[in-house]
């Protein structure tokens, strides 16, 4: 079964501090993708970053960067530097078996404090 | 780049009436998506086109839901009758066609808050 796992309903940063959020999942799959959205108060949901199964680094973008950890099967996101705008909600998500579909998990409220 | 766009932004109806959601996806975007996230739990797939194709209609809850995307452009999504448990955000996502740069990446639209009581 594929399964996403977001285990911090919300999370409290300073601003200008590094945060993680945790992300595992749970796959049979030998190739699959990891990503990560941000969805802020308006609603819409902004794409961040991917993570290939079979890629060897880590994604970087800008200020956020995927710890990814394969054999935990974690793909933790890290923000650094957080601004006021990081406050949001992440999503966590896979895509992975026979079809194009995503698999979500619950997400992680993110307030930046100043 | 026009992003996607869903209409309306917020519906609110009674149980047993009809309701009818609309995705444009971003153009040139073969493949369309749609998901559905109900209060407080994860987002959940309901079913993904290709063009004008229903690929994977696996998460749709039950035959009160209808999906068409005629002509391949935009989709609609109607529930008839509509249930209290429909109640959500209704969430439009599309890709590129497979074998672009990017093609495994779905962009979202903003969602339609669907309530019904």
């Amino acid at each position: 079964a594929q399964k996403i796992t977001q285990t911090q309903p919300g999370m409290f940063v300073q601003e200008k501090e590094a945060v993680t959020l945790d992300c595992t999942y749970d796959t049979s799959d030998q190739s699959y993708g990891l990503f990560w959205y941000k969805q802020p108060s308006s609603g819409e949901m902004i794409f961040l970053i991917y993570q290939g199964s079979y890629d060897e680094q880590n994604a970087t973008e800008g200020r956020y960067s995927l710890n990814f950890q394969k054999a935990r099967k974690s793909a933790n996101l890290v923000i650094s530097a957080s601004q006021l705008g990081d406050s949001a909600m992440y999503f966590c998500a896979m895509r992975a078996g026979n079809g194009n579909q995503f698999y979500f998990g619950t997400g992680t409220s993110l307030t930046v404090i100043p | 780049e026009a992003g996607v766009t869903q209409f309306p932004s917020h519906s609110v109806i009674e149980k047993g009436q009809t309701v009818t959601l609309r995705c444009d996806p971003i153009s040139g975007h073969d493949n369309l998506y749609w998901y559905r996230r109900v209060m407080g739990k994860e987002i959940k797939f309901l079913l993904h086109f290709v063009k004008e194709s229903k690929q994977d209609e696996s998460g749709m809850p039950n035959n009160r839901f209808l999906a068409e995307r005629t002509g391949g452009t935009y989709s609609t999504l109607k529930v008839q009758p509509a249930e209290l448990e429909d109640s959500g955000v209704y969430f439009c996502a599309s890709s590129h066609p497979p074998g672009l740069a990017g093609a495994y990446e779905q962009y979202f639209g903003p969602g339609t808050r669907l309530t019904v009581t």
